[in-house]
């Protein structure tokens, strides 16, 4: 089936030790998405790709970086984890954007900080 | 700033109707979406609404006045299963998904 994996589900780091999520997909999408989300609130989207065209979120902090390596795989790096980085980390995929086109979403990776 | 309003938590029993409701202010729209979040899964996409009007899935309908900036999920029959949130999100004059923060749906037998 046609999907987006996002590994592991769950991360465990310590604080300030560098950390990396992984987002693949199937799909053959042209852009995708990091999110992060805490627990009741709305997926807070902190980049986007649109093909490698990347594009960062203006309050998306430095310590985040992302990588677009080919068109199926997308990775988020966390250069020094704090406590407040504590979320799910959403990984979404879509055509491009025009009428119902929707976005596609991974299980999340819950990475707890240490 | 934009802004996408949801109550935070409803509660409902098992096969009644239940309506929950959204409200934005968004720089531009085009377009609406309801998704439904099972607590530590990812968004599903549930529902699409770009002109006013209802918008009918099997048990799941949406409904969107452009006007007041307001759509509705009405939700029928329900079952224990549509235990949930359901997010809200609403596509600005950037194509970007604004994003409100989730009705915590609780079912009662």
């Amino acid at each position: 089936d046609a999907m987006v994996i996002q590994n592991p589900r769950y991360q465990v780091t310590q604080f300030g030790k560098p950390v990396t999520l992984s987002c693949s997909q199937t799909l053959n999408h042209n852009v995708m998405y990091w999110y992060q989300q805490k627990s009741s609130q709305a997926p807070k989207l902190l980049f986007h790709y649109y093909d490698k065209d990347f594009n960062n979120e203006a309050d998306t902090p430095d310590n985040f970086q992302s990588r677009r390596p080919n068109t199926s795989f997308c990775f988020l790096d966390i250069r020094s984890p704090g406590l407040g980085d504590a979320a799910m980390y959403l990984c979404a995929t879509s055509r491009p954007i025009q009428g119902a086109e929707t976005q596609y979403f991974g299980p999340g990776t819950r990475l707890l900080v240490l | 700033g934009q802004n996408i309003d949801q109550p935070t938590e409803m509660t409902a029993t098992e096969g009644a109707i239940v309506q929950i409701n959204c409200t934005y202010q968004t720089s531009g729209f085009n377009g609406l979406f309801w998704y439904q979040q099972h607590a530590g899964e990812a968004p599903t996409f549930l529902s699409y609404n770009v002109l006013d009007g209802l918008e009918e899935k099997g048990r799941f309908s949406s409904f969107l006045s452009r006007s007041k900036g307001y759509s509705y999920l009405l939700l029928k029959e329900l079952q224990m299963k549509d235990s949930a949130s359901y997010l809200c999100a609403v596509r600005d004059s950037n194509y970007q998904l604004i994003w409100g923060a989730g009705t915590k749906l609780i079912i009662k037998p």
